[in-house]
């Protein structure tokens, strides 16, 4: 079990730059979720894929963002357009079936 | 998600049991508790999950109550090491677990 993967663990951009994460999840899981943490709060629910099929997105998850799996492995998350309210932490978890989620340790984004 | 409520913080001496209480007076008869940690700078960590019955694995206990309206995870030795903000969770049972709803947590600080 190497664990979820994520990179960058940090990225400073300016307001109005595209930036993209990505998360590598435990190679046996089928299910990928994206989180949101900002400063003092808990983790909030942004996305979550099974295999390669985006199921369910949060209201959380503005037109500026995208979410892709695109081969059932890794994912990727976009931002075009960033602006200094999505500073934030960004976390990703994969799970199989039922099972607890594993989190990563997160991307964390200062937008300028 | 079921609504829990938890102290905002907690100290402890370090060798010492830490208990940390949770309420979920709304959990329905068919939801789990879940209990999440998150140390500082890291993404939460899986912890513990029940039903009914009281469980324990490698890393702690959870007592739950006969009328489920409240838990309690204990750590039976605590280190330095757990210090963490403790999330306790009750995932909606009309989906599977993935939307996890973190909400603030309990600061727990183990004290040398």
């Amino acid at each position: 079990d190497t664990g979820v993967s994520q990179n960058p663990r940090h990225k400073i951009t300016k307001r109005g730059q595209n930036v993209t994460f990505r998360c590598d999840p435990i190679s046996e899981h089928n299910r990928l979720y994206w989180y949101r943490q900002t400063l003092g709060q808990g983790p909030e629910f942004l996305t979550y894929f099974q295999n390669e099929a985006q199921l369910e997105k949060s209201r959380l998850l503005s037109d500026r963002f995208s979410a892709e799996r695109p081969k059932g492995s890794f994912s990727t998350l976009e931002i075009q357009r960033t602006e200094q309210g999505d500073s934030a932490m960004y976390l990703c978890a994969s799970s199989s079936g039922t099972r607890p989620l594993h989190f990563g340790n997160g991307t964390r984004l200062t937008v300028t | 998600d079921a609504k829990t409520t938890q102290p905002t913080s907690m100290d402890c001496a370090e060798g010492r049991a830490a208990n940390l209480p949770c309420n979920h007076s709304t959990i329905s008869g068919n939801e789990y508790v879940y209990w999440y940690r998150q140390i500082h700078s890291q993404g939460p960590q899986y912890i513990i999950h029940g039903l009914k019955n009281n469980e324990t694995n490698e890393m702690a206990s959870l007592i739950i109550t006969e009328d489920r309206k409240s838990s309690t995870l204990i750590l039976p030795h605590a280190t330095l090491r757990d210090t963490a903000v403790y999330y306790c969770i009750v995932p909606h049972s009309g989906g599977s677990n993935y939307k996890l709803t973190f909400g603030k947590g309990t600061l727990l600080t183990v004290n040398p």
